[in-house]
């Protein structure tokens, strides 16, 4: 069974487009993270969330943790071919001990 | 600072023979992990590390072992090496809710 599920599992968009990834479960998390994939490559960083509610703007990328801190969701404004990529969130329960994968969005931004 | 660095690379096994994946961070973090990555299934934990002397199973642990006798290494043992067992593996650490990954090893078993 997979704790954190991500929808959709494959997206492909022109470039300048919109669009929203997203990252749901029925646990409650004490944070959820959101990294970049690039094929060859480890997975990459982009932000923590840790507050029910916040939302959290990296230039063109915005994330919200829900309410309920039980789901997140990723959003890409005006994509650029540079945002091509396989983009995974995880959650940890209990902070630094285990953490829960999703199973991953690949995205490719067609110029 | 170099990160998390993981050896080797690539690695072919056959089926029953052992090794030992190498993983290494200089950034003084107390946690650690292990990870395999499989098509379309995200990572996987396999062990964890909060620190030197302890470690504790992932959701998949069965036929590996780790050890973790200093901060710096955290070294991943498969004994037995099975079909099932071909994956990419990714070690991680870190020092809360942010984890820092290496460049990971492509294992194949046949």
């Amino acid at each position: 069974t997979q704790l954190l599920e991500q929808s959709p599992q494959f997206l492909s968009i022109q470039e300048g487009e919109n669009l929203t990834v997203y990252c749901n479960s029925s646990s409650v998390f004490s944070s959820l993270q959101w990294y970049r994939q690039e094929p060859g490559e480890g997975p990459v960083l982009l932000v923590t969330v840790v507050t029910g509610g916040e939302v959290k703007k990296l230039k063109r990328l915005t994330f919200q943790f829900g309410d309920a801190r039980k789901d997140s969701s990723l959003h890409i404004t005006a994509a650029q071919p540079g945002d091509t990529g396989l983009y995974l969130c995880a959650g940890d329960r209990d902070t630094g001990n285990q953490f829960y994968f999703g199973t991953g969005t690949s995205l490719t931004v067609i110029p | 600072n170099a990160g998390v660095t993981q050896t080797p690379k690539f690695r072919i096994l056959k089926i029953g023979q052992s090794m030992t994946l190498q993983c290494a961070q200089d950034m003084n973090h107390n946690y650690m992990y292990w990870y395999r990555q499989d098509p379309g299934m995200g990572l996987k934990l396999i062990y964890y590390s909060v620190g030197a002397g302890i470690t504790d199973k992932g959701e998949v642990p069965n036929g590996y072992n780790v050890s973790r006798s200093t901060t710096e290494d955290f070294p991943l043992r498969l004994e037995l090496a099975a079909p099932s067992q071909t994956s990419v593996y990714f070690c991680a650490s870190s020092y809360s809710s942010e984890q820092y990954f290496g460049p990971g090893t492509r294992l194949t078993v046949t």
